[in-house]
């Protein structure tokens, strides 16, 4: 079956590094893939996706390029910020065969930026 | 405008008492999903809706469970006879037509059985 595996937190990291949380998935088909967020007491939001191979999905700075070629959707930051402490959650959805289009995710990863 | 919206957001119950969760889509929405977040099982699928289709309940956990959609837009998810194990965090989503469109989450109804 689909499955989404995506590296395990925390991940502690000073203001301004660099960021990559690895994704890679198992999907039959063509999935659309998701980066969702949750920030301390809120609820998930959609940071970006990308529905084929080859797109690149971006939003308040993250990227991720979805790569068929090795089942991969790592998310990057070039500079964090202490706002961007949260739980990232990897995501895949797929229709293919009549599937329902609802979300797998991945477990998690805790982002904890100091300042 | 408005978002997806879910009532109570907190729930607090006995062991073996019935409870009752509510979810109000985004206007036009058609497609409904309900998900369970808890600490040793992550986010998982539970149930979706998609119009007057019938709802892919392949994640319910057991026949404790179950979803109705009234009208196309409301969903209640019922838990009867809860368990310990049930305490979790419900999230309802939604989104346009499927075909991959990104789902919109509530805030949730964080469950907790004494």
């Amino acid at each position: 079956g689909n499955s989404v595996t995506q590296m395990e937190g925390p991940v502690t990291l000073s203001e301004e590094a660099f960021l990559t949380i690895n994704c890679t998935y198992t999907a039959t088909g063509y999935p659309s893939l998701f980066w969702y967020v949750q920030y301390p007491g809120e609820g998930l939001q959609l940071l970006l996706k990308a529905t084929k191979a080859d797109d690149k999905g971006s939003n308040k700075g993250f990227e991720a390029t979805y790569r068929k070629e090795t089942t991969s959707f790592h998310l990057e930051k070039g500079s964090v910020q202490v706002s961007d402490s949260a739980v990232y959650f990897c995501a895949l959805s797929s229709n293919y065969g009549g599937a329902t289009n609802k979300l797998i995710f991945g477990t998690g990863t805790l982002l904890a930026v100091q300042p | 405008g408005a978002g997806v919206s879910q009532s109570p957001s907190n729930k607090v119950t006995e062991k073996g008492k019935d409870v009752e969760l509510r979810c109000d889509p985004i206007s036009g929405h058609t497609a409904l999903y309900w998900y369970r977040q808890s600490l040793g099982q992550g986010l998982e699928f539970l149930i979706y809706f998609q119009g007057n289709s019938a709802p892919d309940k392949s994640g319910l956990p057991s026949d404790r469970f179950s979803a109705e959609r009234t009208g196309g837009s409301v969903s209640t998810l019922t838990i009867q006879r809860t368990q310990q194990e049930d305490s979790a965090v419900y999230l309802c989503a939604s989104s346009l037509v499927t075909d991959n469109q990104p789902q919109h989450f509530g805030d949730g109804t964080r469950l907790s059985i004494l």
